[in-house]
């Protein structure tokens, strides 16, 4: 079954205390893996998108990877603005010849002071 | 680049009446968008696909006589949820694709949403 998962539902750091969010896939036919922040109230923020196995893309503190089966946001010594829900989302073909989109459910994450 | 507007962002209606919300590509020409549905904490739900010029297509489970979509423009889609009830209360989000690529991965793009509520 497709499916995109991300961990932890939660994550709760120190300012400055880096740390990794997780989001696994389970699709065939990848052709993207994207990347967003959402602040409560608000639509996603697009981050970034990762095509190939051992891309890497920077903005910041924020770090997005990606293998065969997962992708990872390392967030290097946060700071309390980085608080938000990461959502991930997977592109990939269809068998019937379309694309679709799947998302995962997000990794809240508060940065304390 | 790549900005999505929505409007209005908040709306009040009465339980029985319609209301319109209307999803812009500021700078760029979206043939495709989407329309999403957000509980509280909890992930996007994906209502329906709306191509310009065609029909949208609607996800299992989702009333298509309930929430009208019609993209059209290359730049405008609307939702329109009609005979509005308290439990259509929701955030609502659009995105549009970039296809300019030409090639995938395509970017959705989001809109900032609209809070309905249903009294």
């Amino acid at each position: 079954e497709d499916q995109v998962t991300q961990s932890p539902e939660a994550l709760r750091l120190q300012e400055g205390e880096s740390s990794s969010l997780n989001c696994s896939y389970t699709v065939s036919g990848l052709r993207g893996l994207f990347w967003y922040r959402q602040d409560p109230g608000k639509g996603p923020e697009f981050l970034f998108t990762l095509y190939s196995a051992g891309e890497e893309k920077e903005k910041e503190r924020l770090k997005a990877t990606l293998t065969k089966k997962e992708s990872f946001l390392h967030i290097t010594a946060p700071k309390p603005e980085d608080s938000a829900t990461y959502l991930c989302a997977v592109q990939f073909h269809t068998t019937s010849g379309t694309y679709k989109y799947i998302f995962g459910t997000g990794t809240r994450l508060k940065v304390l002071a | 680049g790549a900005v999505v507007s929505q409007h209005p962002s908040w709306v009040i209606c009465k339980s029985g009446t319609s209301v319109k919300i209307e999803c812009r590509s500021l700078d760029f020409q979206a043939t495709t968008m989407f329309w999403y549905r957000q509980f509280p904490k909890q992930s996007l739900m994906l209502m329906a696909t709306s191509n310009e010029g065609s029909k949208a297509t609607y996800e299992q489970g989702v009333e298509k006589d309930k929430f009208l979509i019609n993209h059209a423009s290359l730049t405008l889609s609307t939702l329109t949820v009609t005979s509005a009830h308290p439990e259509d209360s929701s955030f609502y989000i659009c995105s549009a694709l970039i296809w300019d690529r030409g090639r995938p991965p395509y970017e959705q793009y989001f809109g900032p949403g609209t809070r309905l509520t249903v009294t």
